[in-house]
């Protein structure tokens, strides 16, 4: 089946403009994540969702950045304004709810790659 | 979630064991032990995790000491494509899903042909 998936893979933008990052997860995972992850440095946490129900936004740096998940399913990422410090690697996950062995395992996508000039 | 701490890099021979260390004294009870890796620029993969009892699966094995202050994760025949960043994290298992992974600096294993 289709793991998960993010859009735009790579996205360039200047400083100041806003942007906006896709996140689908796997049908039927109801917690998805969003983390950053700069050049050489493990996964940041920055907020999650169980349905659409946003239940740790503790990991935003700051009030620039925003996230919903209005139908339980698609997540986007909201940078406002960007700077240059927002440069890096934007990774969304899923897990279920289904318990078992692997319960709570998180599955990555592939990442959003942002630069701003 | 509890810190860990882990070798910044380690180097294996090809079809050899890989040992791979971690230390989290400060754990908690209910607190897990979970491993992931990161293969270049890939996303994080889950790998195994474990409460106490040692654990085995078609990927690696992972032994906790009884006091569970330190785990190994060992993957039994290193190949090539083992070389990877590898996450020793701890964590909280709800029953219900949904808990955040604190990522460290994790281990470059590097698997030498």
């Amino acid at each position: 089946g289709a793991g998960v998936s993010q859009s735009p893979r790579y996205k360039v933008t200047k400083r100041g403009q806003d942007v906006a990052l896709r996140c689908d997860p796997i049908s039927g995972h109801v917690s998805l994540y969003w983390y950053r992850q700069a050049l050489g440095q493990g996964p940041e946490f920055l907020t999650y969702f169980n349905y659409e129900a946003q239940q740790d936004k503790s990991g935003l740096p700051n009030d620039r950045f925003s996230a919903e998940r209005p139908e339980g399913s698609i997540s986007t990422l909201t940078i406002q304004r960007t700077e240059q410090r927002d440069s890096a690697m934007y990774r969304c996950a899923s897990s279920s709810l289904l318990a078992g062995p692997r319960y709570n395992e998180q599955f990555f996508g592939p990442g959003t790659r942002l630069t701003v000039l | 979630d509890a810190k860990t701490t882990q070798p910044t890099s380690m180097d294996c021979a090809e079809g050899r064991a890989a040992n791979l260390p971690c230390n989290h004294s400060t754990i908690s009870g209910n607190e897990y032990v979970y491993w992931y890796r990161q293969i270049h620029s890939q996303g994080p993969q889950y790998i195994i995790h474990g409460l106490k009892n040692n654990e085995t699966n078609e990927m690696a094995s992972l032994i906790i000491t009884e006091d569970r202050k330190s785990s190994t994760l060992i993957l039994p025949h290193a190949t090539l494509r083992d070389t990877a960043v590898y996450y020793c994290i701890v964590r909280v298992a709800l029953e219900t899903s949904g808990s955040r992974l604190t990522f460290g600096e994790g281990t470059q294993l590097t698997v030498n042909p």
